[in-house]
């Protein structure tokens, strides 16, 4: 079945450094990708929504200019998380939808784990 | 942001028993989602549900669309140890941008 990646899983980075994080979908072309913090114990809150093609869609409180989110293909999104501090400390989760998955509209990936030192 | 009330918020069961959970909105909703999730990993789809009143099954896992489109209910028949997780509920209404409700943690006790 249809299956997103993310990478990295877990990352350790000094304050002040940006991070990438990828998401792929493997086996279909995903017109919307979307993503999505979660802090531990707490639910999804999502952050933004990128159309292939096009600017994503930031979520109210979401700060475009630290967290940037380039969607340069149908297979492919990056958030990177600039000038990141401990507060940014998160798990990051992307998910991807195509018109063709049918009934499971959106695919989640595995999550990537940022800790800020 | 916005957020779906999800209740309860944890519980522990004896294996074998049924569980039940339920995700109000004070929207009105035209898609709701279950999801699973294990510590460390993402979300795995349950069930969809796409219309008013719809029932559906998957294994032991049944969910059903509520009526008034504000809220969703999951049952799981006879848990087992690897039920154990978070469950989220997930809604949307006309675009694909879901709101994820604050999660059911699930303890299963052998």
């Amino acid at each position: 079945g249809a299956v997103v990646s993310q990478h990295p899983s877990w990352v350790i980075c000094k304050s002040g450094t940006s991070v990438k994080i990828e998401c792929r979908s493997l086996d279909f072309q995903a017109t919307t990708m979307f993503w999505y913090r979660q802090f531990p114990k707490q639910s999804l809150m999502l952050m933004a929504t990128s159309n292939e093609g096009s600017k994503a869609t930031y979520e109210q409180g979401v700060e475009k200019d630290k967290f940037l989110i380039n969607h340069a293909s149908l297979t492919l999104s990056t958030l990177t998380v600039t000038s990141a501090h401990p507060e940014d400390s998160s798990f990051y989760i992307c998910s991807a939808r195509s018109p063709a998955t049918g009934s499971k509209p959106q695919h989640f990936g595995d999550g990537t784990r940022l800790s800020i030192l | 942001g916005q957020q779906l009330n999800q209740s309860p918020q944890s519980m522990f069961i004896q294996e074998g028993e049924d569980v039940s959970m339920n995700c109000t909105s004070s929207s009105i909703f035209n898609t709701w989602l279950w999801y699973k999730q294990d510590p460390g990993e993402g979300p795995v789809l349950l069930i969809a549900l796409y219309k008013a009143g719809e029932l559906t099954s998957n294994g032991r896992l049944t969910a059903q669309f509520g009526i008034t489109r504000k809220d969703s209910f999951l049952n799981i028949s006879a848990s087992i140890p690897s039920d154990v997780g978070i469950y989220f509920c997930a809604g949307a209404s006309g675009t694909y941008k879901y709101i994820f409700g604050t999660g059911t943690r699930l303890k299963v006790l052998a």
